[in-house]
């Protein structure tokens, strides 16, 4: 089956950094995206890997190992509107097309 | 301004009373899908649909229905609602490829509840 395995919750200080892991297996991997979602509102995209590496985006970044099923993301410079949930979430081919399978997420909390 | 909207964001109603939730997408996407969020297990999707009139069951269809007869409008109707259909829905929408652009983009959510 297709399963997506991340921390439920973390928390972390202002200014800090903070990495939170992803592990997955699934077939027909086809790319693995990070999203934002603040309490009740929707997720917004934050990051994409395909290929094996770094994302650097701002204070964001991501890092993919295929070989390994694995993914993170890390924040620096923490600050309090960090906190929020990030789902991890794995495009697979299946079917004939592209679906998202997403993580339960993780909840992260930045305290002063 | 790009955008997925949804309507109502907030429902209360009662078991056995159809109802529509509305989702509607203004980038000309041509695949658009349902998702319900429930606590500790993440953003599951209910359908999908690849273009207009073509569509197809997610992981968690029962239910539930859709259609798709404008590409801008993908609707979810719950026939005939019951207790364990109470959740956070969330309509997305995206281009079909591969590349980083068919990041998918959510609408606002409805907080649906059913008694």
């Amino acid at each position: 089956g297709q399963n997506i395995d991340q921390p439920t919750e973390m928390t972390a200080t202002e200014g800090a950094i903070v990495q939170i892991n992803c592990t997955y297996q699934t077939s027909g991997f086809n790319g693995l995206f990070w999203y934002q979602q603040h309490a009740g509102e929707a997720p917004t995209f934050l990051s994409y890997n395909v290929l094996d590496g770094l994302e650097e985006k701002g204070r964001f970044s991501s890092f993919l190992s295929r070989s390994k099923g694995y993914s993170y993301l890390l924040l620096k410079e923490l600050q309090m509107k960090d906190s929020a949930s990030y789902l991890c979430a794995v495009r697979v081919f299946s079917g004939g097309y592209n679906k998202l399978i997403f993580g339960a997420g993780t909840r992260l909390a930045v305290h002063p | 301004e790009a955008q997925v909207t949804q309507n109502p964001r907030y429902l209360i109603t009662v078991t056995g009373k159809k109802l529509t939730v509305t989702c509607s997408q203004n980038m000309n996407h041509e695949y658009m899908s349902w998702y319900r969020q429930d606590p500790g297990l993440g953003l599951r999707q209910i359908y999908y649909s690849m273009n207009v009139e073509v569509t197809d069951k997610g992981d968690v269809p029962e239910g539930y229905k859709v259609s798709r007869k404008e590409k801008r409008n993908f609707p979810l109707i719950l026939e005939s609602p019951s207790p364990n259909q109470t959740s956070l829905y969330f309509c997305a929408s995206s281009l079909v490829g591969t590349d980083r652009s068919d990041t998918q983009y959510f609408g606002p959510g409805t907080r649906l509840t059913v008694l």
